[in-house]
């Protein structure tokens, strides 16, 4: 079955930049998902289609998606952006949705 | 506005069954896909299957079939996902999700506690 790989954690100082990868094999050929979540909340989805931002949510979230790594970044990061991130696809061979095993942002 | 408003939480002892709803609002309810995912206490998100409000036709996750049915009440505009033999292991907050491919609408959520 198809896999997806984030690293747990990602710690990032105010103002920096947040980078969080999500590496599946060719993920580049399929369409990426990110959403976030905090804590006893639902997952929100920010970003669609590896690089569309839903509405409302701040251009300083973007994502890309190439070969076997999709890439949520996360600039000019503030606390409130601190919270579980996720990718997800939609794995046509399977029929099955894909959720990477998610990171943690940590805001310094 | 779309709403996915879940049923609450239940506590259940292992080999029970339990049956969690999502009333669906504000969409044309045989539009979209109803997806299930769910997240144990500290973990991440596992998704369950999908199911297909129109026709009825669902895709059970290879780790639930077996275990797992998703039906659904048209004219209640409600979706219903059951697990049967349940195990502690299944004790988890189980979320019901609108769409195929990106999942833009969620519910808030039902715990299911799995305890003796």
């Amino acid at each position: 079955s198809y896999v997806l790989t984030q690293p747990p954690s990602v710690s990032v100082a105010p103002g920096q930049t947040a980078r969080i990868t999500c590496e599946g094999n060719n993920v580049g050929s399929k369409s990426v998902h990110w959403y976030q979540q905090r804590p006893g909340q639902a997952p929100v989805l920010i970003v669609y289609n590896d690089a569309n931002r839903l509405s409302g949510i701040p251009d300083r979230f973007s994502g890309s998606n190439s070969g076997n790594t999709a890439t949520l970044i996360i600039s000019r990061v503030e606390d409130g952006d601190e919270a579980d991130y996720y990718c997800q696809v939609w794995d046509s061979n399977s029929e099955q949705v894909v959720f990477g095993g998610g990171t943690k942002v940590t805001v310094l | 506005q779309v709403q996915l408003e879940q049923s609450g939480a239940e506590l259940k002892r292992p080999g029970a069954s339990v049956k969690v709803s999502c009333k669906a609002s504000g969409y044309t309810f045989t539009d979209y896909d109803i997806n299930w995912v769910r997240q144990a206490t500290g973990q991440g998100l596992e998704w369950m299957g999908w199911m297909n409000p129109k026709s009825g036709e669902t895709g059970y996750a290879r780790n639930f079939q077996g275990r797992v049915t998703m039906t659904r009440d048209t004219s209640k505009t409600t979706a219903f996902m059951e697990v049967n033999s349940l195990r502690t292991t299944d004790t988890a907050v189980y979320f019901c999700a609108r769409g195929r491919g990106d999942l833009l609408s969620w519910g808030q959520g039902t715990l299911v506690t799995v305890s003796s």
